[in-house]
């Protein structure tokens, strides 16, 4: 089965620096994507992982240690936009198939 | 704005009746995605297809639902005698996908289902 943990909520100063943290165990794993979805929208693609290390994409950045199924997301200089839920969701084949399951996501609230 | 457009937005229901969804992804996308979502939850996979092939389905779908994706293009996911549980976010989702990935998934707005 698949098993993917996140925090439920966290919360934040406007400007400051926040890491979301999702360990998971999944099999069949390739890669790694983190989504985020604002409260009654739906989700946008942020970052896709495949291989270990870190991946940096303006203020958010995102990483992946598939050896210890692990990835964060970190978001620098929080704006009150960024008050979301960010979803965590590992890639997974099962040889005839492919799909992104998803955790249960972190809502971040960004305060001022 | 995805590019994936879904309708309708908002259906309300009585228990027992029988609802259509229907989604319409980006044209050169050749993978669709269903998912189902409750409030403070992730999406919840639920089937999808590869072109008109219907490749998995989730074990959690009862026989109540059904999808198709005729010709390739737009599908349809038919929600049979519904029950309260059914009341979620019916999310769909196209990716233009290469062998053994799935590729960036664009969602859909949704459509929200309550039954009554």
């Amino acid at each position: 089965g698949q098993n993917i943990d996140q925090p439920t909520e966290m919360t934040a100063t406007e400007g400051a620096i926040v890491q979301i943290n999702c360990t998971y165990q999944t099999s069949g794993f390739n890669g790694l994507f983190w989504y985020q979805q604002h409260a009654g929208e739906a989700p946008t693609f942020l970052s896709y992982n495949v291989l270990d290390g870190l991946e940096e994409k303006g203020r958010f950045s995102s990483f992946l240690s598939r050896s210890k199924g692990y990835s964060y997301l970190l978001l620098k200089e929080l704006q009150m936009k960024d008050s979301a839920s960010y979803l965590c969701a590992p890639e997974i084949n099962t040889g005839t198939a492919s799909k992104l399951t998803f955790g249960t996501g972190t809502r971040l609230q960004v305060t001022l | 704005d995805t590019g994936v457009s879904q309708d309708p937005r908002h259906k309300i229901t009585k228990r027992g009746q029988n609802v259509t969804f229907r989604c319409d992804p980006i044209s050169e996308h050749n993978r669709l995605y269903w998912y189902r979502q409750t409030l403070g939850q992730g999406p919840e996979f639920l089937t999808y297809f590869q072109n008109e092939a219907q490749l998995e389905k989730s074990r959690l779908l009862s026989d109540r639902f059904s999808a198709e994706r005729p010709k390739g293009s737009f599908s349809t996911l038919e929600i049979q005698r519904t029950e309260q549980g059914d009341s979620a976010m019916y999310l769909c989702a196209s990716s233009l996908a290469r062998i053994q990935r799935t590729g960036e998934l664009f969602f859909g707005e949704g459509s929200r289902l309550t039954v009554l």
